[in-house]
């Protein structure tokens, strides 16, 4: 059974940083590429970034809002897909969810399988 | 950037109706847009991609229409599970966006 798996959500400080990692199962992930999505509290979905797999190049693109600040990697040999978030502001609090790409050709991705989420809450 | 709008924001209807929901592309997406029905605490969970295809396992009363600008979804017999909030989002390049979202209320 596909399973995405998000943690180290957390309260932080504004300025700090987090990583969050999205743990996969139940396919072979180094096949897939991997989004990032947020929500925050109350409001809708925002698309954060997304990592290509290793077929595709594995490179990376980014939302302007987190770009500079935010670093998304996958480490293929254990399935697990990464948010490395710097500088935190308030309006990261949100909850951050992964998901699985599917994709035809290579360049156009939707997303099939999500992760429950994890919370990341930036206060002072 | 791609601006993804949708129509209406809220939506109250009856078990048993057809509910339409609209999503408007700033520029032409071509087919790469996909809706997704989110309910309170959890993920989104994808229905339908390249606008009219249904994704495995979603009840066939979900369907997908347009191209280019222009896209809806349809319930054809609201069911009282069909409550929730709706996403289109484009995939046509990246950034990637989303609509705002429709909330559906049973009556």
């Amino acid at each position: 059974e596909v399973e995405l798996v998000e943690s180290g959500g957390s309260l932080v400080q504004p300025g700090q940083s987090l990583r969050l990692a999205c743990t996969a199962s139940g396919f072979n992930f180094a096949d897939y590429g991997m989004t990032w999505v947020r929500q925050a509290p109350g409001k809708g979905l925002e698309w954060v970034g997304f990592v290509r797999s290793r077929l595709y190049g594995g490179t990376i693109e980014y939302a302007a809002s987190v770009k500079g600040r935010f670093s998304i990697s996958r480490d293929d040999s254990v399935g697990i897909a990464f948010v490395q978030m710097n500088y935190l502001e308030t309006e990261d609090t949100a909850v951050y969810y992964c998901g699985r790409g599917l994709t035809v050709s290579g360049a156009k991705y939707y997303f099939d399988r999500w992760g429950q989420g994890t919370l990341v809450t930036v206060s002072s | 950037d791609i601006q993804m709008t949708q129509s209406p924001s809220t939506l109250s209807a009856s078990v048993g109706d057809r509910v339409t929901i609209t999503c408007r592309a700033s520029q032409s997406i071509r087919s790469w847009l996909a809706w997704y029905q989110q309910k309170a605490g959890e993920p989104p969970n994808l229905l339908i991609y390249q606008a009219s295809a249904l994704q495995s396992g979603v009840p066939s009363r979900f369907s997908g229409t347009g191209s280019g600008t222009e896209f809806t979804l349809t319930i054809s017999s609201l069911q009282p599970d069909d409550f929730g909030t709706y996403y289109c989002q484009h995939y046509s390049t990246f950034p990637l966006s989303f609509g705002g979202g429709t909330k559906v209320e049973i009556k």
